[in-house]
């Protein structure tokens, strides 16, 4: 069965330091999504790409992050100055059409100290 | 008013029992709707769409009220293996917005 992959599954990087993590998305999906989840809290939305940009994107999706799509296969979140308040696990999803399901990769968890 | 929200939790139930989880949204433009279940420390995984005339896979049955912006799961026969968070999630007006509830935590006990 086709999957989302991520990598790493955990980063530790020292506050102030740029983070890029990286995903595959399902090889036939159009949507590529990232969400975060703060340990304890709910899942947020950062931003959807479509058609190699940004479609929309939260408040959270700050000038200190940026996504892209530098090949066919892999989808890059990078956070350019890392805070402490950015620890959290970054989930990367794809969909085929737009208003279907997202399937999600098993996660980063980014820790910054 | 938060954009999705759900029934706070937790929910500890015997196996075998029958469970119901409520859901409302506050945009009553959105297109497209879910239920995910999440295991602890774990990625969001697809449970079922939402469709408005109501869907069954197996054991769950979801419902949509658009008039009332209102989502159910229903678990029929919980087993132990249903123990999860699960996540109301819906697809903003132009659906490339998944907006998630805050998850309703259930544990069913042997």
């Amino acid at each position: 069965e086709p999957e989302v992959t991520q990598t790493p599954s955990h980063q530790v990087t020292q506050m102030g330091q740029e983070v890029i993590l990286r995903c595959v998305p399902i090889s036939n999906h159009l949507y590529f999504y990232w969400y975060r989840q703060i340990l304890g809290q709910k899942v947020e939305f950062l931003v959807s790409f479509y058609n190699n940009e940004i479609s929309e994107k939260s408040e959270i999706f700050d000038d200190q992050f940026s996504v892209e799509r530098p090949d066919g296969s892999n989808f890059t979140l990078k956070i350019r100055s890392t805070k402490l308040e950015d620890s959290a696990m970054y989930f990367c999803a794809s969909g085929d059409t737009v208003n279907t399901e997202a399937f999600f990769g098993q996660g980063t968890r980014l820790t910054v100290v | 008013r938060k954009e999705v929200e759900q029934d706070p939790g937790p929910f500890n139930v015997p196996e075998g029992a029958t469970v119901a989880f409520n859901c409302t949204y506050s945009n009553s433009a959105s297109q497209s709707f879910f239920w995910y279940r999440q295991d602890c420390r774990k990625e969001p995984k697809l449970l079922m769409s939402v469709y408005s005339s109501g869907n069954e896979d197996g054991r769950f049955t979801a419902q949509l009220n658009r008039a009332s912006q209102y989502i159910s799961l229903l678990i029929r026969d919980s087993k132990l293996s249903d123990s999860a968070t699960y996540l109301c999630v819906v697809g903003g007006v132009r659906g490339q917005n998944f907006v998630f509830g805050p998850g309703t935590r259930l544990s069913v006990l042997p």
